[in-house]
C-alpha cells in the first residue's frame, strides 16, 4: 500500500499570503489529521476529519482551516500568513475510529518570509 | 488541560548502553499512550502503543515501554542501543478515545559508536 502523501513538500510564501496544503491518506483510511511541528512548540494538533466532517479542532486561530473530500483526501488552508506559521505541517491518516494507529506523511515544510 | 512531559530533551549514549526516556502526562481519565520515532529525514513512525491490558508493551526494534498508572508515566526503554537508534522520540497521549494526539516536546537521542 502506498503511504500518506503530502504535496507540496516545500513551500515559500510571504507574509499576508495564503497557502493550501494537500494530503492523500492511505487507501481505505477515512480519518485525516493535521499537525503543526515547530522547534519551539513541538507537535501540535490542528484538526481531524472523518467522512468530510471535522470531528475535532486544536487551539489554532481561525486562519487555519481544513476540509476533506469524498475520496478522503484533505486540504488545509492558512490565510493571512504570519512569520510564526513557518513550520512542518504533518498529515496523518487512520482508520474509522481515529487514533488507534495513525500513519504520518512526510510533511510539507512551509517557510514564511 | 492535559499535557505531556518528556524530561530529557537531549540524550547522548554510547552504543550498547541502556536507554530509558521518561514520559509523564497529566490527565485523570482514560488514556491511550504512544511512542513515535522520527529518524533523520524520515516520517514519524509508531514505535509502540498502549491501550489496555499488560502495562508492559513491546514495540518494534527492541523497544518496550511500561505504563504505570499511579505515576501517570509511560517510559520508553531499550536494553542496548545501536547507532541506528539516533533519532527524535515523541511520547503522545490520546484522551478518552478522542481524535487528537497530544505530543510531548520530544527527546533527541544521539548514539555514538
Amino acid at each position: 500500500k502506498a503511504g500518506v502523501t503530502q504535496t507540496p513538500r516545500y513551500l515559500i510564501k510571504t507574509r499576508g499570503q495564503q497557502v493550501t496544503l494537500s494530503c492523500s491518506p492511505i487507501s481505505g483510511h477515512r480519518s485525516v489529521s493535521w499537525y503543526q511541528q515547530t522547534p519551539g512548540q513541538g507537535l501540535q494538533f490542528l484538526f481531524e476529519y472523518f467522512s468530510e466532517t471535522q470531528r475535532n479542532k486544536g487551539n489554532f486561530p481561525g486562519r487555519f482551516s481544513g476540509r476533506q473530500f469524498s475520496n478522503s483526501r484533505s486540504e488545509m488552508n492558512v490565510s493571512t500568513l504570519e512569520l510564526g506559521d513557518s513550520a512542518l505541517y504533518l498529515c496523518a491518516s487512520g482508520t474509522a475510529t481515529g487514533v488507534e494507529t495513525q500513519y504520518f506523511g512526510p510533511g510539507t515544510r512551509l517557510l514564511v518570509l | 488541560a492535559q499535557s505531556v512531559s518528556q524530561h530529557n530533551h537531549h540524550v547522548i549514549l554510547s552504543e550498547a548502553a541502556s536507554l530509558e526516556l521518561g514520559c509523564n502526562y497529566s490527565y485523570g481519565g482514560t488514556v491511550n499512550l504512544f511512542w513515535y520515532v522520527q529518524y533523520p529525514g524520515q516520517h514519524l513512525q509508531l514505535l509502540l502503543k498502549y491501550f489496555s491490558g499488560d502495562p508492559l508493551v513491546k514495540g518494534i526494534k527492541g523497544f518496550e515501554a511500561e505504563f504505570i498508572k499511579s505515576k501517570f508515566s509511560f517510559n520508553l526503554r531499550k536494553p542496548s542501543v545501536q547507532w541506528s537508534d539516533t533519532a527524535e522520540y515523541f511520547c503522545a497521549v490520546n484522551a478518552d478515545s478522542g481524535y487528537a494526539l497530544n505530543f510531548g516536546k520530544g527527546t533527541s537521542l544521539l548514539v555514538t559508536p
